[in-house]
């Protein structure tokens, strides 16, 4: 199995709502990662897990809370977002953060989410 | 610092002729560069990646891209373009060191028309 999935697919959220993505894999990678991206713009990093831990946080909002409860497994909390949070959010995965390594990551299909 | 320049932001080419997506990096490093495809609302796929051990890469679908140090960049052709590669390309470099393991810098992205 070389996919990372995705869900839901299109998330329709009000500001006040808290919801979850969901990023599953089972490649045997060890690290994670989330990326937001806008329309017509390069994928943004937000968050990188390394052997479920926290790895980097680009300095994003609270409002967004990222979880790792396994190796296969990311979740990514959202509560009291604003309406430019609306984003195509991604996942990814590589094996490790092994420098020397070319460690290409794969890519989720993402969620379309949209704050109303 | 490491950075990624993509020189055309739109390029258009009728299906069956040459295409040439140009990308530019800086790398203090012995780079690690990748070519992700993006089609309209999915994520992204790895077209290829550069390893040291050969500057012609041939990737999938017909793609490949060669490394030119003396020129720093890493363009991207293919002979013969099919409908089905119209999309988003983003030219990707990895940075490296202990704080930046595992972070990509994307480039601004290319859209490729390809017109029948």
């Amino acid at each position: 199995d070389t996919e990372v999935t995705q869900t839901p697919k299109h998330l329709v959220m009000g500001m006040t709502n808290k919801k979850s993505l969901k990023c599953e894999q089972h490649m045997g990678h060890r690290a994670m990662y989330w990326y937001k991206q806008k329309a017509k713009k390069p994928p943004e990093l937000m968050f990188v897990y390394s052997y479920e831990k926290l790895s980097i946080n680009e300095s994003v909002p609270s409002r967004f809370s990222p979880e790792c409860p396994n190796s296969s497994l990311l979740n990514l909390h959202l509560h009291a977002l604003q309406p430019e949070d609306s984003a195509l959010y991604l996942c990814a995965s590589s094996q490790d953060l092994e420098r020397g390594g070319l460690n290409e990551q794969f890519f989720g299909p993402g969620t379309r989410l949209t704050v109303l | 610092a490491q950075s990624v320049t993509q020189l055309d932001s739109h390029v258009s080419v009728s299906e069956g002729t040459p295409v040439l997506l140009r990308c530019n990096y800086s790398s203090s490093y012995s780079p690690s560069l990748f070519w992700y495809v993006q089609h309209p609302n999915k994520g992204l796929q790895l077209l290829l990646k550069y390893t040291s051990a050969a500057t012609l890469v041939k990737g999938i679908n017909g793609f490949e891209a060669e490394f030119k140090k003396s020129e720093t960049s890493f363009h991207l052709t293919k002979p013969s373009a099919h409908m089905s590669d119209a999309a988003e390309y983003f030219c990707v470099v990895r940075l490296h060191g202990s704080s930046n393991t595992g972070k990509l810098i994307f480039g601004q992205g290319t859209t490729l028309q390809v017109k029948p």
